[in-house]
Order: structure tokens, then sequence, then C-alpha cells
């Protein structure tokens, strides 16, 4: 089955912790996105990344750190730096050039 | 970034149509529109997009104002599992290969058994 996977669903860690998030897509797509989103919220860019080797920020990427080293992979650490850390992480891929985005089930951390 | 307004909230009986309204006054003459729904606890997925002319797909059909300041999506027989935020989004587009799409609140529809 072609598609995008997010793992954990659920993840917890202390405050001061670096966590990583993973995300993975089997659908060939060259652009991969990450967003969070908070309660009762829309979703806002944290990084995006449209071929291997290389991505740009979003609106909200203090905190925040990505790589792209394969097609496949886009791996979302969010640094002791970032203040507010609990939310649900959304990754979602897409073909270069078309707004159509696939999206993962999400992982919802939550930092004590 | 061409904003849109959407109602918070909308409830509708199962079975029965449903139009969604967004307001995009400041919309350029090469965004296009689109939709996306997200069930609760899950990532959005996509519904259906348009430029100018109408459309339709399986899951639902795109209303475009003539001015294209606003649209409304329509969900012709709503089940009970259509209820879910649903965003409806005009294009960023940054230059270059940078597609982007800005979520906001959304709507929130209810269907009533």
């Amino acid at each position: 089955d072609g598609g995008i996977t997010q793992s954990p669903k659920y993840l917890f860690r202390k405050e001061g912790q670096n966590v990583t998030l993973s995300c993975e897509q089997n659908l060939n797509h060259d652009a991969m996105y990450w967003y969070r989103q908070d309660p009762g919220q829309g979703l806002r860019l944290i990084y995006y990344s449209q071929i291997v080797n290389d991505f740009q920020k979003g609106d909200i990427a203090e905190g925040y750190s990505v790589s792209r080293e394969k097609k496949e992979s886009f791996p979302l650490t969010v640094t002791s730096a970032q203040k507010n850390p609990t939310a649900f992480y959304l990754c979602a891929s897409g073909t270069s050039g078309s707004y159509e985005q696939y999206f993962g089930p999400g992982t919802r951390l939550t930092v004590t | 970034d061409a904003k849109t307004t959407q109602p918070n909230s909308m409830e509708s009986n199962e079975e029965e149509p449903v139009h969604l309204p967004c307001n995009h006054s400041t919309i350029s003459g090469t965004d296009y529109i689109h939709w996306y729904r997200q069930l609760p606890s899950q990532g959005p997925e996509y519904v259906i997009h348009g430029l100018t002319s109408n459309v339709n797909n399986r899951m639902a059909s795109l209303a475009i104002a003539e001015d294209r300041k606003s649209s409304t999506l329509i969900l012709h027989r709503a089940t009970l599992r259509d209820a879910a935020v649903y965003y409806c989004i005009l294009d960023s587009y940054s230059g270059g290969s940078n597609y982007k799409l800005t979520f906001g609140k959304g709507t929130l529809l209810t269907v009533n058994p």
C-alpha cells in the first residue's frame, strides 16, 4: 500500500530533551512538509522540502530542525529551544509543482 | 498572502445537502481555491480544488462565484462520516517550485443523525 506514515502516534518527553518525529512516504513524492496543530487551531507550516538535501523554513521554524537525506524520509527534531512543543504534528507529501498534499496520521507530542 | 473567511461551525442533518461557504475577497487572478477536510484526530485530506469554473468530483462539488471573491463547497448528501473540519485555502505560491498551503481554522461541520 502506498502512503505516508508517522511514528509513533503518541510521544511523551520531559522538558529539555530533544525529540525526533519520524515521517516516511512511499508515494515517490518530491515534496514533504511538516505542520504543527494546536487545539482548535488550523495547521501551521514548520518546514518543507521540495527535493532531497534541500529544505526551507516555514512560518514557525524556530526551535525545530529537519533533514532530507532520502526522498522517502523527512524527520523533524523538536529541540529544547522550542518553547511550547506540546502539539499535534502532521507530516505531508506531494508532487513537486502541485498543491495537493497527502497527510500522515500525525504524532501527538506531549512535553512535561 | 490572500486570506479566507469561513464560519466557525455549521450543522447539517444526515442525507441532506450541505453548503459550506468561504469568502476570499483578496484573491488574486492566479490563486486556486482548495478545500481540505480533517476528521477528528487524523491528518487533513484533499477534497477538491478549482480556479474559475465549478468543479465536481466523487466527494463534493465546488461552486465559485463569478467574481471569485467567494466559493461554496457542496456535499450533496451529508453522512455521519462527513463530520469534520473543512478548510478553504488559497494558493501561497512563492516562486520556483515552492507550493505552500496556509490552513486557517476552518469550519467544524456537525452532522446530526
